[in-house]
């Protein structure tokens, strides 16, 4: 069965650092999203990437982050220079045309230190 | 905006016991509704749906769920707790907006007892 992948699993991080997410959706999913989860709280919406733009974001998703797809398959996620408040896991999901139901993928756990 | 509240941040059963987590949520369009479920340290799985066919959805390890407009409600069921289904559940909505973006509740952490 197909499945959203992402990578690393884990990645620790100094503030003020740099860091790209990478997420490989479903293949002929059209729709990408990113979402965080803070430690022992609910899942929030980043931001949803259709055709090649950003379709939404939320007010978490300021100008420390941007969303490419560099080619067919990657989809990733870049906070310019991360912030303790950063920490979290984030979720990659992907969906096809005209459904809402997203698959998410395993999450990376950022930790900025 | 859609929305979503789960009542209860924690939920304890006696194994064999039936399950019943809460949602409610509210949209200003038919929302299409699931429920998640994420074990320690994992991703999220899901468990079930609700998009405009049935009104009683049958989802995966025996949950199912019902939609009730009325109620404005998608509370989530299974008759007999098994210690494998602790965990934290999420309830979502989505179908506002034109990212289709979804929006998840607080989560509840369930409990079995043996």
């Amino acid at each position: 069965e197909p499945e959203v992948t992402q990578t690393p699993s884990h990645q620790v991080t100094q503030m003020g650092q740099e860091v790209i997410l990478r997420c490989v959706p479903i293949s002929n999913h059209l729709y990408f999203y990113w979402y965080r989860q803070i430690l022992g709280q609910k899942v929030e919406f980043l931001v949803s990437f259709y055709n090649n733009e950003i379709s939404e974001k939320s007010e978490i998703f300021d100008d420390q982050f941007s969303v490419e797809r560099p080619d067919g398959s990657n989809f990733t996620l870049k906070i310019r220079s991360t912030k303790l408040e950063d920490s979290a896991m984030y979720f990659c999901a992907s969906s096809d045309r005209g459904r809402y139901e997203q698959y998410f993928g395993p999450g990376t756990r950022l930790t900025v230190t | 905006a859609q929305s979503v509240t789960q009542l209860g941040s924690h939920v304890s059963v006696s194994e064999g016991a039936l399950v019943l987590l809460r949602c409610n949520y509210s949209s200003s369009v038919p929302p299409y509704l699931f429920w998640y479920v994420q074990y320690p340290n994992q991703g999220l799985q899901l468990l079930l749906k609700y998009t405009s066919a049935a009104t009683l959805v049958k989802g995966i390890n025996g949950f199912e769920a019902e939609f009730k407009k009325s109620e404005t409600s998608f509370h989530l069921t299974k008759p007999s707790a098994h210690m494998s289904d602790a965990a934290e559940y999420f309830c979502a909505v989505s179908g506002e907006g034109g990212g289709f973006k979804t929006i998840f509740g607080a989560g509840t952490r369930l409990f079995v007892k043996a």
